[in-house]
């Protein structure tokens, strides 16, 4: 079974400020099957990644995602009040079918 | 548009049972797999298990195998996540989620479904 680990555990930045968030994986994970997710207090989480570097669907250009084998990288250039969330790395796995998350790292108004 | 829509808050009490639901619209429910994600009070989140309604075809998380039962109706493009005894560790907000095409990913979520267990 393949385990995330995400870092930070908590990310304190200003707006404006770039954010670097860090997941990394216990085994090669195919870039294909890696995507983040944005969570706000009281909602659903959304997809904002997939295919560890796409952009879903209205999702702002100032979020990228990148990385291979077992380090990935969520980016966010410049944060806007509304990007202070928590966000979720997530890896698919084919064989059995088994989607599996990362702990989270929440991203704080300093 | 697609959209995931779940049954309201449910406050039980150990050992009840319960079935809450997730009613897919806006595309064709029996093409896609739709599936269950839990998320403990203040914890992260936890792929429960996915059912294809097109033929019941499911698979659960060993985490969850024998804990709760994933089902559909297609007929009324619903699926169903139950317990036969609940816990007090099952208190927790309930996602139903749809991978897209490629399965990779869930691109759609439903609101949510607040289980709360307590005596």
């Amino acid at each position: 079974e393949i385990v995330l680990t995400q870092s930070p555990g908590t990310l304190s930045l200003s707006p404006g400020e770039r954010a670097t968030l860090s997941c990394r994986a216990s085994q090669s994970v195919s870039s294909s099957y890696l995507a983040w997710y944005q969570q706000k207090p009281g909602q659903a989480p959304r997809l904002l990644i997939y295919g560890a570097s796409s952009r879903a669907t209205g999702i702002p250009d100032r979020f990228s995602g990148s990385g291979s084998g077992t380090d990935f990288t969520l980016t966010i250039s410049r944060l806007e009040p509304e990007d202070f969330a928590v966000y979720y790395c997530q890896q698919y796995g084919s064989s059995p079918f088994t989607w599996t998350f990362g702990q989270g790292t929440k991203v704080e108004i300093k | 548009e697609v959209q995931l829509v779940q049954s309201g808050a449910e406050v039980k009490k150990p050992g009840e049972s319960l079935k809450i639901s997730c009613k897919g619209s806006g595309y064709s429910f029996t093409s896609y797999w739709i599936g269950w994600v839990r998320q403990m009070p203040g914890k992260g989140l936890e792929w429960m298990g996915i059912i294809y309604p097109g033929d019941s075809d499911t698979r659960y998380s060993p985490s969850f195998q024998g804990q709760v039962t994933i089902s559909a109706d297609k007929s009324i493009s619903t699926a169903y996540l139950q317990w036969s005894s609940l816990k007090a560790s099952d208190t927790a907000m309930y996602y139903c989620v749809r991978p897209g095409w490629l399965q990779y990913y869930f691109d759609y979520w439903g609101q949510g479904t607040l289980v709360t267990v307590s005596s």
